[in-house]
């Protein structure tokens, strides 16, 4: 699987859009980028994933460069729940994240 | 109802014991993992299973064996416990094939003292 690289740590107000950038840029035609993230003391939450267009759910958006070395996950409105660590994985199609070893995330710290 | 439900939560034990932690997921997937969380927060995969069969088996020592009765449940049995081993494992599930997400439970934090 291919590596990534996030920032170690991002702070956000409140109600305002968090966005948090992940490189991949060794990441190969058949995988995807994945998101999940880690709230204290429990386990780790799926977000969003995608291949080659832009995603968005009810918790996210994912944008995805055309190039696909880089994507960005915007939390549109964080809340102080949203404070967490934040993992950005590649992974191929047929095997998921749920093979892949995380990295060293980014943690977000949302503030008052 | 618990997607992916551990047991236990804390672990206390002694170095040189045998333990094991259950996992046991109800939503009906084929695959089932095993994580381990060191001190520094890495979130390293161990073990995955598919209908009951190994197919990942990382550089993990062979005190761990993983066993999984039926595609709900996978177990790690871990034995002669050292003091390396005191981490939060957590056990996670999904579907083998395509672009779908995986499952995790709360976590069982294991205390080697």
């Amino acid at each position: 699987d291919a590596k990534t690289t996030q920032p170690p740590s991002m702070d956000c107000a409140e109600g305002r859009a968090a966005n948090l950038p992940c490189n991949h840029s060794t990441i190969s035609g058949n995988e995807y980028v994945y998101w999940y993230r880690q709230i204290h003391s429990q386990g780790p939450q799926y977000i969003i994933h995608g291949l080659k267009n832009n995603e968005t759910n009810e918790m996210a958006s994912l944008i995805i460069t055309e190039d696909r070395k880089s994507s960005t996950l915007i939390l549109p409105h964080a809340t102080l729940r949203d404070t967490a660590v934040y993992y950005c994985i590649v992974s191929w199609a047929n095997t998921n994240a749920g093979k892949s070893t995380f990295g060293d995330g980014t943690t977000l710290t949302v503030k008052p | 109802d618990t997607a992916v439900s551990q047991t236990p939560k804390y672990l206390v034990t002694q170095m040189g014991n045998d333990k094991s932690i259950k996992c046991e997921q109800n939503l009906g997937h084929d695959t089932m993992y095993w994580y381990k969380q060191d001190s520094k927060k890495f979130l390293k995969i161990m073990f995955s299973y598919n209908n009951k069969e190994l197919i990942i088996n990382e550089t993990v020592p062979n005190r761990f064996s993983p066993k999984s009765p039926d595609k709900a449940h996978l177990n790690l049995h871990i034995n002669s416990l050292e003091l390396g081993d005191s981490a939060v494992y957590f056990c996670a599930s999904s579907q083998l094939a395509g672009d779908t997400e995986a499952f995790f439970g709360q976590g069982t934090r294991l205390t080697v003292v």
